[in-house]
């Protein structure tokens, strides 16, 4: 079973909808969660990490739920520049070790 | 600034050749990485190395033989490429301090096509 599930998508939403992405992760002892974006043949860049809270950064809100062992991300109000593709990453055992999904597609359309 | 700068960006070469790719970070972070990102896109963890002591190495065959000379550098070298091999390769670094610990910094990646 792979350390970091998440649907591939792709998810195509018009400009202004809110769409939301979930990821699972296999293994409990993860400490650290986080949302990275990656544009077409870039590199991955931090989107926000996630605490246990819950936060909330503009029009992104990220969530963790620890008993069911899975982490969202909820965008409001789409922008075209949000189309990337969004990688969950989970952190284990220590601060050397992160997991990544294998990502989910996100197509927003004028 | 590049921040994690690695080279060379795009390598085409054939089966059985021996590559290497170098990355350097000025960032001053203890730990670097090498992550293969593959046709599915799937970014898959090789060689982690924290100051210059290899900590993470996930079943790479043998062939991939990554080197620290220093905090701030961590080289891959890889001999006899098999077609297999093709992919995008990134180098990372994170720190194990500070406000941005448990962050990476990516490179822009290597491409290599093994024909």
């Amino acid at each position: 079973r792979k350390e970091v599930e998440q649907d591939p998508g792709p998810f195509n939403v018009p400009e202004g909808a809110t769409v939301a992405f979930n990821c699972t992760y296999s293994n409990s002892a993860s400490q650290s969660f986080f949302w990275y974006r990656q544009d077409c043949r870039k590199e991955p860049k931090l989107l926000m990490s996630v605490y246990s809270s819950g936060n909330e950064d503009g029009r992104f809100t990220a969530q963790l739920n620890r008993a069911s062992q899975y982490i969202s991300l909820l965008i409001r109000d789409s922008k075209l520049s949000d189309s990337a593709t969004y990688l969950c990453v989970v952190n284990r055992d220590n601060f050397n070790k992160f997991y990544f999904g294998s990502g989910t597609k996100l197509n927003v359309k004028p | 600034d590049t921040a994690v700068s690695q080279t060379p960006k795009y390598l085409v070469t054939q089966m059985g050749n021996d590559k290497s790719i170098k990355c350097e970070q000025n960032l001053g972070h203890d730990t670097m990485y090498w992550y293969k990102q593959d046709s599915k896109k799937f970014l898959k963890i090789m060689f982690s190395y924290n100051n210059k002591e290899l900590i993470i190495n996930e079943t790479v065959p043998n062939r991939f033989s990554p080197k620290s000379p220093d905090k701030a550098h961590l080289n891959l070298h890889i001999n006899s490429l098999e077609l297999g091999d093709s992919a995008v390769y990134f180098c990372a670094s994170s720190p194990t301090s500070g406000p941005n610990t448990g962050e990476l910094f990516f490179g822009e990646g290597s491409r290599l096509t093994v024909l």
